[in-house]
């Protein structure tokens, strides 16, 4: 059963605009949330994280925003830029040092 | 230059044949892990290893084998048992000092089995 789910498989954004990338989870023990980006053949890079206690955490382009209630994060990132494009994943974790993931959101970033 | 190295990066081995994918970390890393990732699915954990001389499962673990003799080293095999090996295999690290510390991953490695 997947507790982290990003349902848009795929973005598709034009160069200068936002990106939005949502994530969802089912756990509610969940308290540290992290978003990773990968290019094919790559492993993933960390991208920003936020832990339970904040709503937003912003570092130059990327901003997370944290819905606990909603069990709802997302991120932005604005703008955007050719080099953005690959894929993003959520991740979260509780308790120990696991994660899980989510099925990821490839972004393609128009010119 | 510390980081994560995973070697090769292309593997091709016949259907029956167990295989050893090689991973290692100079980031002194206490905390390991062993993820596999298929088409339009997250990374699944296959196994991590918290401290040297320990390792536990993850959530997809029928299949494969590991051991952690050193803090450096975390090799894992992919034997005949699993039903579907060809993947990419990553594997990562976390200082493992405290809850909220991010993974590191190495850049992967494709097994194909033919």
């Amino acid at each position: 059963d997947q507790q982290v789910k990003q349902n848009s498989p795929s973005l598709s954004v034009q160069e200068g605009r936002i990106s939005i990338l949502n994530c969802d989870y089912t756990n509610s023990m969940f308290d540290y949330f992290l978003w990773y980006k990968k290019y094919p053949a790559e492993g993933p890079t960390f991208l920003i994280s936020i832990s339970s206690i904040k709503d937003k955490n912003e570092d130059g382009r990327f901003t997370v925003f944290l819905n606990k209630s909603a069990k709802h994060l997302s991120l932005h990132i604005v703008p955007s830029q050719p080099g953005d494009s690959a894929v993003y994943f959520c991740a979260a974790n509780w308790g120990d040092y696991k994660l899980s993931f989510g099925a990821g959101t490839t972004v393609t970033v128009r010119a | 230059d510390g980081g994560i190295t995973q070697s090769p990066k292309y593997l091709f081995r016949k259907e029956g044949q167990n295989v050893t994918l090689s991973c290692e970390q100079n980031l002194n890393h206490d905390a390991m892990y062993w993820y596999r990732q298929d088409p339009g699915q997250g990374l699944r954990l296959i196994y991590y290893s918290q401290i040297v001389n320990d390792f536990q499962k993850g959530d997809i673990a029928e299949g494969y084998s590991v051991s952690r003799e050193k803090k450096e080293s975390f090799p894992l095999t992919v034997t005949s048992a699993q039903k579907n090996p060809t993947a990419f295999y990553l594997c990562a690290s976390s200082t493992g000092t405290g809850l909220y510390n991010e993974q590191f991953f190495g850049p992967g490695t494709r097994l194909t089995v033919l």
